[in-house]
């Protein structure tokens, strides 16, 4: 069991960049969960893929953001023209469907636009 | 509606006392309640979780309670441990909303030795 893997680990990039994050979730894993986490913060939920859809966005997710999973197994989130506000960990987490709903986090990304 | 109310902002106990955090909700839908503990730099990991047909659930020194009709849970670590210092989040979700978590603020936790 390898866990839930993403990639960078981190990434300082300057404002008005694009960036991209990968997550590979649990291979069986049906259910995939972008999050984003700032500091003294909870995580906050961002997106939703059952498979290779995307069910559910958040308000939070502007236009700058977009996630894909092109074939139900790894996700990309990329943000386009970063802003500093948009400095924060994000967080993917992985789970089965039906099976009591606990979500699996990664290790994150933590994000810094300078 | 959405929201999920967690104290205290932070915890500091003695080796071997016990940490309560508290967590209360607003939303009747949800219908899971997990626990999380995450350490700095790394993702949170699933501690203790609890549905509402149940009042208390035990594993280990982790024990959750639960009051349906007040709309609190609240995490216990007995025999506090210094690994045991982490931040800990409680967070709620229901079947209907696609399963997404709802967390609370956090409550760093201090184990002193």
């Amino acid at each position: 069991d390898t866990g839930v893997s993403q990639n960078p680990r981190h990434k300082i990039t300057k404002r008005g960049q694009n960036v991209t994050f990968r997550c590979d979730p649990i291979s069986e894993h049906n259910r995939l969960y972008w999050y984003r986490q700032t500091l003294g913060q909870g995580p906050e939920f961002l997106t939703y893929f059952q498979n290779e859809a995307q069910l559910e966005k958040s308000r939070l997710l502007s236009d700058r953001f977009s996630a894909e999973r092109p074939k139900g197994s790894f996700s990309t989130l990329e943000i386009q023209r970063t802003e500093q506000g948009d400095s924060a960990m994000y967080l993917c987490a992985s789970s089965l469907s039906g099976a009591g709903e606990t979500q699996y986090f990664g290790p994150g990304t933590r994000l810094l636009v300078l | 509606q959405q929201q999920v109310k967690q104290s205290p902002q932070s915890l500091i106990v003695q080796k071997g006392g016990i940490s309560i955090i508290n967590c209360a909700y607003e939303n009747t839908a949800f219908d899971y309640f997990p626990w999380y503990q995450q350490f700095p730099g790394k993702g949170p990991a699933l501690l203790i979780a609890i549905r509402p047909d149940v009042s208390e659930k035990k594993e280990g020194r982790f024990t959750i309670s639960f009051n349906k009709s007040a709309k609190q849970f609240s995490l216990h670590i007995m025999d506090s441990q210094p690994g045991d210092s982490a931040t800990y989040f409680c967070a709620a979700s229901g079947r209907s909303n696609t399963g997404k978590l709802i967390f609370g603020q956090g409550t760093t936790l201090q184990v002193k030795p």
